[in-house]
């Protein structure tokens, strides 16, 4: 099994900051890495695929990079609709994984 | 866009089988687009892959859960489901039901979830 790590594991932030979230996987898995939000109570929300691109209708300070076992997701300017868990998924091979998730809280 | 509906009951027995079932709305389950996939998470917890299914039958299956784990579909019912057997309390979970995009392996569309207690 593809082991994904994230970090940090929770984060607080400030409306306006720009925020960084690591992925990082136990091997290779060229692109196929994405994104995905969670809010309380709610099914996850695609937001970036093939690493870095964006799903329709999310809003475009989010962004994706990165390729083979390191990847980041990017909130340019965090908003207070941004909090939630985030979490990364790797698309590689089965068994699909997920990392742990990161959860991002508004100061 | 696909709607998809967690149906099965609240509460299961140790050692007996969870059951529920996917109801597939806005699309058809017989698409070549999607494989027809289950997710679970625990209360507080990280999300994991359960399996998935394809229109032709084909599955596979989280190894951690193979041995007790069948996934089928049915077509007339535009319907796809889930069997686990032998239950834990360690398989109290929201279970989700959701598509698996072909081409990319993405969690496209997903249920709202059925939450499963496993208690006596």
């Amino acid at each position: 099994d593809i082991q994904m790590t994230q970090s940090p594991s929770s984060l607080s932030a400030s409306v306006g900051d720009r925020v960084t979230i690591t992925c990082r996987a136990s091997q290779s898995i060229s692109s196929y890495l994405n994104w995905y939000q969670q809010k309380l109570g709610k099914a996850p929300k695609l937001l970036i695929y093939a690493a870095s691109s964006l799903q329709s209708g999310v809003p475009s300070r989010f962004s994706g990079s990165g390729s083979g076992t390191h990847f980041t997701l990017t909130i340019s300017s965090l908003q207070p609709e941004d909090f939630g868990i985030y979490y990364c998924q790797q698309s590689y091979s089965t068994p699909l994984t997920f990392g742990g998730g990161t959860k991002v809280e508004i100061k | 866009h696909v709607q998809l509906q967690e149906s099965g009951p609240g509460l299961v027995k140790p050692s007996q089988t969870l059951s529920l079932t996917c109801t597939v709305s806005s699309g058809s389950i017989s698409s070549g687009s999607y494989y027809w996939t289950w997710i679970r998470q625990p209360a507080g917890k990280g999300l994991e892959w359960i399996g998935r299914i394809y229109i032709s039958g084909s599955t596979n299956y989280n190894p951690s859960l193979k041995s007790r784990l069948t996934i089928s579909v049915d077509t007339s019912k535009n319907e796809f489901s889930l069997k686990l057997s032998s239950v834990t309390a360690a398989d109290t979970a929201m279970y989700y039901c959701a598509t698996v995009n072909t081409t990319m392996g993405t969690f496209d569309y997903w249920g709202r979830g059925n939450l499963v207690t496993v208690s006596s």
